[in-house]
């Protein structure tokens, strides 16, 4: 079974500071990788996906992952974070041939002024 | 846009009751899925349907059920609500069956068992 770790449940900013979430996956099959985004009181939306390819992806709001094979990580890094970045994000994998998403337990991600 | 909407933001129930919820989007997408949200724990799936009429069992499908008469309209049943199903309540639904499509979320009904 596969299974995703974010290694930092809150992770306390300032804000035009960079910020990385860390993310390790475990599968015994290739997978695909996504960050998702869950704004105050709102659903989750698309920050950025891993399907195959250059290992280094960029997302929307100037967010970019790398995925390290060897590793088995994805973080996701911003070089300067707004207050609008005040979120919880997830992370998540997919098995190469499924469809059922499988998440981390989410980093809570608070950008003081 | 996508649009997944939710019938309820808020809803409070009593232990013993039959709760439904509601979820529809308006993409014609084929597959929708049911998730709770707890902190630390992430998103856990409960059920998911890729096509009417058809069902699949998440990770923690127990106490729940599902239904889905319409393409766009896929439904959580709580037979008998019981208070550790006090919870946030996420639907979505992505285009096709195939994993790599992004998945679009609801906002979520907060649900209460006393």
């Amino acid at each position: 079974a596969q299974s995703v770790t974010q290694l930092d449940s809150q992770v306390p900013v300032f804000e035009e500071a960079p910020v990385e979430l860390r993310c390790n996956y475990s599968s015994s099959v290739s997978v695909y990788l996504f960050w998702y985004v869950q704004y105050p009181n709102q659903g989750l939306q698309l920050l950025l996906k891993y399907l195959s390819g250059s290992t280094l992806v960029k997302g929307i709001n100037g967010f970019e992952a790398e995925f390290n094979k060897s590793q088995t990580s994805f973080h996701l890094r911003k070089p300067s974070v707004h207050i609008s970045d005040t979120a919880e994000y997830f992370c998540g994998l997919i098995k190469a041939a499924g469809n059922k998403l499988t998440f981390g337990g989410g980093t809570r991600v608070l950008v003081k002024p | 846009d996508v649009k997944v909407t939710q019938s309820s933001r808020y809803l409070v129930k009593r232990t013993g009751e039959k709760v439904f919820l509601e979820c529809v989007q308006d993409m014609d997408h084929e597959n929708m899925f049911w998730y709770r949200q707890d902190p630390g724990l992430g998103l856990r799936l409960i059920y998911f349907s890729y096509d009417v009429k058809m069902k699949e069992k998440g990770d923690i499908p127990e106490g729940y059920s599902v239904s889905r008469e319409k393409k766009e309209r896929f439904s959580l049943i709580l037979e008998s609500a019981s208070t550790n199903q006090t919870s946030m309540y996420l639907c979505a639904s992505s285009l096709s069956r195939d994993g790599y499509y992004e998945q679009y979320f609801g906002p979520g009904t907060r649900l209460t068992v006393t």
